[in-house]
């Protein structure tokens, strides 16, 4: 079965501090993967999202960046944190452009 | 544009009591839908889902949905809450013929249960 793992699970980061936040899927090839970001009482916003291989399409602009290294492995980035960029991140999978499966988050928080 | 529109952002219901969750959708065609739900510092688990044929669908936990057209509609039930169902729930679209298939969420609606 296919299983997708995030982490860290929290992190608590100084403004200004870089930032790297790693998302795995197993048991699938070729998955579509997404990053998320929910704020409180803002519901889930996309990020990024990749159908492959070095193929990142962003949603929004802002100083987060996504990479795909490998064909299950989804990296979110950021070269200098915000206050903003506080939140809990979601990473999800789709074996097709219809269910999404998502991962345990990761909770950042930016002091 | 789409949107999904989940009316109630807090519901609080009494343990054992029936339970409604509302969710609206502007598209112009049906599109597929989903509820999710989250518990607190966890990710989203999948509770059912409704791509075409019968507009009454099963999910797990013993929620149930069901898609009315003219309504524009897919809301959430289950005839006896239990405690553990106490989280939020998310509804959520995806545009058929998308080779994405970006899902557009509702706000989502927090469900306390009393005991």
């Amino acid at each position: 079965s296919q299983t997708i793992h995030q982490w860290p699970a929290t992190l608590v980061q100084p403004v200004g501090s870089p930032l790297s936040l790693e998302c795995t899927v197993e048991g699938t090839s070729n998955p579509n993967l997404y990053w998320y970001r929910q704020a409180a009482g803002r519901g889930l916003q996309l990020l990024f999202y990749s159908v492959g291989i070095g193929q990142i399409s962003s949603e929004v602009p802002q100083n987060l960046s996504a990479s795909r290294p490998q064909d299950r492995q989804f990296i979110l980035s950021s070269k200098k944190l915000l206050l903003s960029d506080s939140g809990f991140y979601l990473c999800a999978w789709s074996a097709s452009a219809e269910t999404q499966y998502f991962g345990p988050g990761t909770r950042l928080l930016v002091l | 544009a789409q949107s999904v529109t989940q009316p109630d952002i807090h519901i609080t219901v009494s343990e054992g009591a029936s339970l409604e969750l509302r969710c609206n959708y502007s598209y112009g065609a049906t599109p597929y839908l989903f509820w999710y739900v989250q518990s607190p510092g966890q990710g989203l688990q999948l509770l059912l889902k409704y791509f075409s044929g019968d507009t009454l669908v099963q999910g797990i936990k013993g929620f149930e949905a069901e898609f009315k057209r003219s309504q524009s509609s897919f809301n959430l039930r289950k005839p006896s809450v239990h405690w553990s169902d106490a989280a939020e729930y998310f509804c959520a679209v995806a545009y058929r013929g998308s080779t994405l298939g970006r899902l557009y969420f509702g706000r989502g609606t927090q469900l306390t249960v009393w005991p």
